[in-house]
């Protein structure tokens, strides 16, 4: 199996604020490493696909990056929105983990 | 747009079969460029990939599951299922349908809004 960890699992910022959350797999995973977002009582949504591929619709404050064991997801500049439980995933090999989540808290 | 909808009981005995359906609107789940999934979450946690089937029958399975799960496809219907035997308390959770694109990477692209599963007496 190929574990996925995220850090930090939870972040407090501002609206406004830059973040940055890490996500770093067990052994390399090339660039199948997927993003997504999830609020309360809804279903994970896309964000990132093949590490740095901007899902259709997403807003671009959203990047990410990283290849290999090391990725991350940026937003540039929070908005109230924003804040939810964001999680990394690996397609390399089965199963298909994903990260425990970071969960962004309002400051 | 492919849209996504989970059916099935919402409480289940322990020792007992989980039976879930994935009804499939926008789309066929005979489309060869998608591969069907279930995804699960269980209170406060995180998510777990249960596995997939392809229009052609092929599955994959998390190992972790493997003996317990089978995915099948009803294409009469345009519905996908998942069976899951000899439930436990760790088996609550929310169940989710979702597809899976090759052409992203392998990403979960379409999700269904989720079905809660609680495993009780």
């Amino acid at each position: 199996d190929i574990q996925m960890t995220q850090s930090p699992s939870f972040l407090s910022a501002s609206v406004g604020d830059r973040v940055t959350i890490t996500c770093r797999a067990g052994q390399s995973i090339s660039n199948f490493l997927h993003w997504y977002q999830q609020k309360p009582g809804k279903a994970p949504k896309l964000l990132i696909y093949a590490a740095s591929s901007l899902q259709s619709g997403v807003p671009s404050r959203f990047s990410g990056s990283g290849s290999g064991t090391d990725f991350t997801l940026t937003i540039s500049s929070l908005h109230p929105e924003d804040f939810a439980t964001y999680y990394c995933q690996q397609s390399y090999s089965t199963p298909r983990h994903f990260g425990q989540g970071t969960k962004l808290e309002i400051k | 747009q492919v849209q996504l909808q989970e059916s099935g009981p919402g409480l289940v005995k322990p020792s007992e079969t989980l039976s879930l359906r994935c009804s499939v609107s926008g789309g066929s789940v005979s489309n060869d460029n998608y591969y069907w999934s279930w995804i699960r979450q269980p209170p406060g946690k995180g998510l777990e990939w249960i596995g997939y089937i392809y229009y052609s029958g092929f599955t994959n399975y998390n190992p972790s599951l493997k003996s317990r799960v089978s995915i099948s496809l009803d294409t009469s219907k345009n519905q996908f299922s998942l069976k899951m035997s000899s439930v436990t308390a760790a088996d609550t959770a929310v169940y989710y349908c979702a597809i899976l694109r090759p052409d992203y990477s392998d990403a979960f692209d379409v999700w269904g809004q989720g079905t809660r599963v609680t495993v009780s007496s």
